[in-house]
């Protein structure tokens, strides 16, 4: 069962926009983690955030912000002010390990974002 | 303070040769996840170690693969008699191996084959 919904395949945007990647997961945990990663065109993977279960204080970090909803089981993504070195896929991932010591990733199929010039 | 380091970049095989992939964790990391990227697709968990330990394998296909991580040494994703599906992006992860903890990439091994 999918656990990681990213449900935009592609977003294109003109640089200043703003962009809302939107997850939302599925899980039986009550501790859980979840995290957003970067993939530019160069290929390698960026961590951006990681958010735990307990704390849904949304976050900012320069352009970027985190919008965490567990009544919705989301954890959107805005960049605001868009740029084209935004341009890369950005994957939302979970990790169930509260209880078992198997921390493994599961990642949505991704976002791609291209910002234009 | 170097990174999560992968080798090699780039591998070519033809159908039926061995693949071995290499993945040296960040300093201080005791634990190593490998993930495959097939082409136009996501990233899939493959399997999950620590030191000597294969912790979970659940996502590792039942044949021709198979991975360690030994006391000393990277670890290795080993891939024999490789098919023209296999080609993809191996990422190795690393992290300290606490819960939530977040695991930093490598650059991946793009594996072709031919």
């Amino acid at each position: 069962a999918q656990k990681v919904t990213q449900a935009q395949t592609e977003i294109s945007v003109v640089e200043k926009e703003d962009v809302t990647l939107d997850c939302v997961y599925e899980t039986r945990d009550t501790t859980y983690y979840l995290f957003w990663y970067k993939q530019p065109p160069s290929g390698e993977l960026v961590f951006l955030i990681r958010r735990n279960s307990f704390d849904e204080q949304n976050e900012i970090s320069g352009r970027y912000s985190w919008n965490f909803q567990k009544s919705t089981s989301s954890f959107n993504f805005t960049i605001t002010a868009s740029q084209v070195v935004d341009s890369a896929v950005y994957f939302c991932a979970l990790s169930e390990g509260g209880w078992s010591n198997d921390y493994k990733l599961s990642f949505g199929a991704g976002t791609t974002v291209t910002v234009r010039a | 303070n170097a990174g999560v380091m992968q080798n090699p970049r780039h591998l070519v095989r033809r159908r039926g040769q061995e693949a071995r992939l290499r993945c040296s964790p960040m300093k201080g990391h005791s634990h190593v996840y490998w993930y495959r990227q097939l082409p136009e697709e996501g990233l899939k968990f493959m399997v999950y170690l620590q030191k000597e330990n294969i912790i979970d394998e659940s996502g590792m296909p039942k044949e021709r693969f198979s991975a360690e991580f030994p006391k000393e040494g990277p670890s290795i994703l080993r891939i024999q008699q490789v098919v023209r599906g296999d080609s993809a992006a191996y990422f190795c992860a690393s992290s300290v191996g606490l819960a939530g903890n977040e695991q930093f990439f490598g650059p991946g091994t793009r594996l072709t084959v031919l």
